[in-house]
């Protein structure tokens, strides 16, 4: 079975700093990798995915991430944080065989607090 | 691009009674997933179609719970006899189907359900 791990349930920045924020994966086979953010009382939002290729993939909002097999990790990276990031941040995994009927698991989260 | 589509939005009821929630997914996606999140949690999959079979149900899908997918389009999601523990985010998302495997699933803004 699948699981996600996100290190650190509240990560607190301040405008303009560096934000990254930490998944890892358990899984046989690589997975196909995602992070998604969340607003107060909305649904999810796709960042960013990973599925194949470069292991380095460019999301929405100058976001990005990086695909370490060795590591078994998906880490989430923004050079300067902004205000308007302040939300959730999942990362979801899903079995690339297709077995799963490509459902999503996802971590528990990280709320991200942006300090003016 | 209309996205996916959810109402209601929220949905407060007594303890015993039961609820029905709907989604519309957008457009010739022909998978469509449920899932739940409850406070400080990450969302957890409920129940999988593609077209109008429901072709996967998780554990947490109690008998209490029935999904459907009449032609393929929308979905509702009915819970009878509610219980305190179905208070939660309720999640739809949808993504398309044949042979594409690694679209990313739309989300709605969910039904947020209150048992008293």
């Amino acid at each position: 079975a699948q699981s996600v791990t996100q290190l650190g349930s509240h990560v607190s920045v301040s405008e303009g700093a560096l934000v990254l924020l930490r998944c890892n994966y358990s899984s046989s086979v690589p997975p196909y990798l995602f992070w998604y953010v969340q607003y107060p009382n909305q649904g999810l939002q796709l960042l960013l995915k990973y599925t194949t290729g470069a292991t380095l993939v460019k999301g929405i909002n100058g976001f990005e991430a990086e695909f370490k097999k060795s590591e078994t990790s998906f880490h989430l990276t923004k050079p300067s944080a902004h205000m308007s990031d302040a939300a959730e941040y999942f990362c979801a995994v899903s079995d690339r065989s297709g077995g799963s009927n490509y459902k999503l698991t996802f971590g528990k989260g990280t709320l991200l607090t942006v300090n003016p | 691009d209309t996205g996916v589509s959810q109402n209601p939005r929220h949905k407060i009821t007594k303890r015993g009674q039961n609820v029905t929630f709907r989604c519309d997914p957008i457009s010739e996606h022909n998978r469509l997933y449920w899932y739940r999140q409850t406070l400080g949690q990450g969302p957890e999959f409920l129940t999988y179609f593609q077209n109008e079979a429901q072709l996967e149900k998780s554990r947490l899908l109690s008998d209490r719970f029935s999904a459907e997918r009449p032609k393929g389009s929308f979905s509702t999601l009915e819970i009878q006899r509610t219980e305190q523990g179905d208070s939660a985010m309720y999640l739809c998302a949808s993504s398309p189907g044949g042979g594409i495997s690694n679209q990313p699933q739309h989300f709605g803004d969910g039904t947020r359900l209150s048992i008293l």
